[in-house]
């Protein structure tokens, strides 16, 4: 079974609307990470958020948040007021405590900002 | 400035032809990995280590190798680069085992093997 599953391969949105990007993750270790990367088209790979497993609230950073909902095993991604440099490709991620600290990646969702 | 330095960054090189990426991290970090990036597939592990001397494989290790003799710096060699090893190339560093914190990033070196 997938670990991560990104079920969107492209988004578009409006700019300065808000989006949402899917990921949901399959785990038995009770303690895990999960990861918001961008990769913009120059290549480099950029943190933007991180919800550990036992965190109480949802993370928020800056105009990025994360839906999680630990039961359903879900961690969306919410970006709000979107820009045209928000255009990039969005990677969700996790890192199990018992799984020698390998961060697991989704197939990734592109978005496209438009005026 | 804390960071994990890739090199080259941009490599054409030919089938056979032995290649080494290096790549060294400033934040005295004891976890190293390398990863490949394939349209499609998303980035995927191919060795990690945990500290000094301490390596093993990831999902897709096969035509790699790797060595880790000091804490800063973990060079990923293609002892005989195919053409499927055309790839975009992270290597990461973090805190030690049982952590779930962040993974830094490399700049990533772009590979094609003709």
């Amino acid at each position: 079974a997938q670990k991560i599953t990104q079920t969107q391969p492209g988004m578009f949105v409006q700019e300065k609307e808000a989006v949402t990007l899917d990921c949901t993750y399959d785990t038995s270790d009770p303690s895990y990470g999960l990861f918001w990367y961008k990769q913009p088209s120059s290549g480099e790979m950029i943190f933007l958020i991180y919800q550990g497993s036992y965190d109480q609230q949802n993370a928020t950073e800056g105009r990025y948040s994360l839906n999680f909902q630990k039961a359903r095993k879900s961690a969306n991604l919410v970006i709000s007021a979107s820009q045209l440099g928000d255009s990039a490709m969005y990677f969700c991620a996790m890192r199990e405590r018992g799984g020698g600290n390998k961060l697991t990646f989704g197939t990734g969702t592109q978005l496209k900002v438009e005026l | 400035e804390a960071q994990v330095t890739q090199n080259p960054r941009y490599l054409i090189t030919v089938t056979g032809k032995k290649l080494t990426v290096t790549c060294s991290q400033n934040m005295n970090h004891e976890y190293m990995s390398w990863y490949r990036q394939d349209p499609g597939l998303g980035l995927r592990q191919i060795y990690y280590s945990m500290n000094v001397e301490v390596t093993d494989k990831g999902d897709v290790p096969e035509g790699y190798k790797v060595s880790r003799k000091e804490k800063r710096n973990f060079p990923l060699i293609l002892e005989s680069p195919s053409p499927n090893q055309t790839s975009l190339y992270f290597c990461a560093s973090s805190l030690s085992r049982g952590n779930t914190g962040e993974l830094f990033f490399g700049e990533g070196s772009r590979l094609t093997v003709l």
